[in-house]
């Protein structure tokens, strides 16, 4: 499968522990977003990464969120001592590179994030 | 702030119908409108609009902007229960490298009976 692939699809936490979502990209894809979609909400961005490089994490809260692309592996976003407002859908999804502009984003399933 | 508006929010039809979409934006520095489809799982990329007037058609789906008015249209002809989805509309503005910082309406929802 070629496609953005996200994992776990499904995650349940308790309030106060950690959450880490995963995300590769399509082959041969440098570029990483990062979305959130709320109950009754439209997908909200949250950060814009390139490998070992953010590049705009204007959306992203600034507490308890973080994200890194590193130079090998997925993209990982973690979310410290969850709250219950952090239950959504976290959507990843991939673009290429500088070389090929005016692409579109290729979204993940995405993964379901359950906060008890 | 980036801004895009999806109506109507749902729609009814039966088979065979055709049906119209609509998305109005405002975006600081366009570069560019895209629609998805999104069932249970990922959005499922459509079309990406950057000029005026030029219509996008793929099989019974067709798609078109209009830049001065800050909108775009999705049409469905012939519409079939699995068109049954929720449609999303999304700008993209400034920045660098390929399309970047979506901003998202809230969606359609449409549901084609039998």
């Amino acid at each position: 499968n070629a496609g953005v692939m996200q994992n776990p699809r499904h995650l349940v936490r308790r309030r106060g522990q950690e959450a880490r979502l995963r995300c590769s990209p399509m082959k041969g894809h440098s570029h990483v977003y990062w979305y959130r979609q709320l109950p009754e909400e439209g997908l909200k961005f949250m950060v814009y990464l390139q490998k070992e490089n953010i590049i705009d994490e204007s959306g992203m809260p600034k507490e308890r969120f973080s994200a890194e692309f590193p130079k090998e592996g997925p993209s990982i976003l973690r979310i410290q001592q969850v709250v219950r407002g952090d239950s959504a859908a976290y959507f990843c999804a991939s673009s290429p590179g500088q070389g090929a502009r005016n692409q579109p984003q290729h979204f993940g399933d995405g993964t379901r994030l359950s906060i008890l | 702030e980036d801004k895009v508006v999806q109506s109507p929010l749902s729609l009814v039809v039966h088979e065979g119908d055709t049906v119209t979409l609509n998305c109005s934006y405002e975006v600081t520095n366009f570069r560019s409108l895209l629609w998805y489809k999104q069932e249970k799982k990922a959005p499922t990329f459509l079309f990406m609009l950057t000029s005026s007037g030029i219509e996008k058609k793929s099989g019974r789906l067709s798609s078109i902007l209009d830049k001065k008015e800050l909108f775009s249209i999705l049409n469905i002809t012939a519409t079939q229960t699995g068109d049954s989805a929720v449609y999303l509309c999304a700008v993209s503005g400034a920045g660098g490298g390929s399309n970047y910082k979506l901003t998202f309406g809230k969606g359609t929802l449409l549901t084609v009976n039998p």
